[in-house]
């Protein structure tokens, strides 16, 4: 079974500066993808950032970035130069890897709600 | 050039009174994937069908169902709504073989009066 842990309910930062959203995690399969979620008020899920587990490099995709340490089982996501939109509830997934063709099935963790203050 | 879409976007049924919401994708993705979002939770996976093949979660009550009658559209049908059932429930999509992402409707929240 996997499990995903968001230790921080909620966030606050300035705008302009970065911030890190904490997500560890336990699974006992062999590989795995780990996933960060946004969702606004409005409710839809918008996908971030993927990182697969025998990726060597981090992952980054614009101003967001996945610190990922295996050993510790944590994949935080970093958002730099954060701004006003970037208030909404994050979600970091993981799932078993998707290359075996039984479809991608994510587990979530609990969310961390980000509110930048202008 | 909206991808995965929900209807309606806002749902208000009675107790017991069966409802239907559906969800279909522009992808042409293999996998569909109905999630239940209660509020200040995480997304829930109820079932997902990869093709044709239904894929039930063990803890799904039974009182949730679901059809796919062709690539593009999937239906989520609860035959008894009670007020627990009361949430935002998410559609999702993926392509089978890859470890991307899934793609996400907007949701539909349901009310239980």
């Amino acid at each position: 079974a996997q499990k995903i842990t968001q230790t921080q309910p909620g966030m606050f930062v300035q705008e302009k500066e970065a911030v890190t959203l904490d997500c560890t995690y336990d699974t006992s399969d062999p590989s795995y993808g780990l996933f960060w979620y946004k969702q606004p008020s409005s409710g839809e899920m918008i996908f971030l950032i993927y990182q697969g587990s025998y990726d060597q490099q981090n992952a980054t995709e614009g101003r967001y970035s996945l610190n990922f340490q295996k050993a510790r089982k944590s994949a935080n996501l970093v958002i730099s130069a954060s701004q006003l939109g970037d208030s909404a509830m994050y979600f970091c997934a993981m799932s078993p890897d998707g290359t075996n063709n039984a479809g991608n099935m994510l587990t979530f963790g609990g969310g961390t709600r980000l509110m930048v203050k202008p | 050039d909206a991808m995965v879409i929900q209807n309606p976007r806002y749902q208000v049924t009675q107790f017991g009174k069966p409802v239907t919401l559906s969800c279909s994708q522009t992808l042409n993705h293999n996998v569909m994937y109905w999630y239940q979002q209660k509020s200040s939770q995480a997304p829930k996976l109820l079932f997902h069908y990869y093709d044709k093949d239904f894929n039930n979660e063990a803890d799904t009550p039974d009182n949730f169902q679901s059809r796919r009658p062709n690539t593009s559209f999937c239906f989520l049908d609860i035959r008894s709504p009670g007020l627990g059932d009361a949430a935002m429930y998410l559609c999702a999509t993926s392509s089978s073989g890859t470890v991307y992402e899934q793609y996400f409707g907007p949701g539909t929240r349901l009310t239980v009066t």
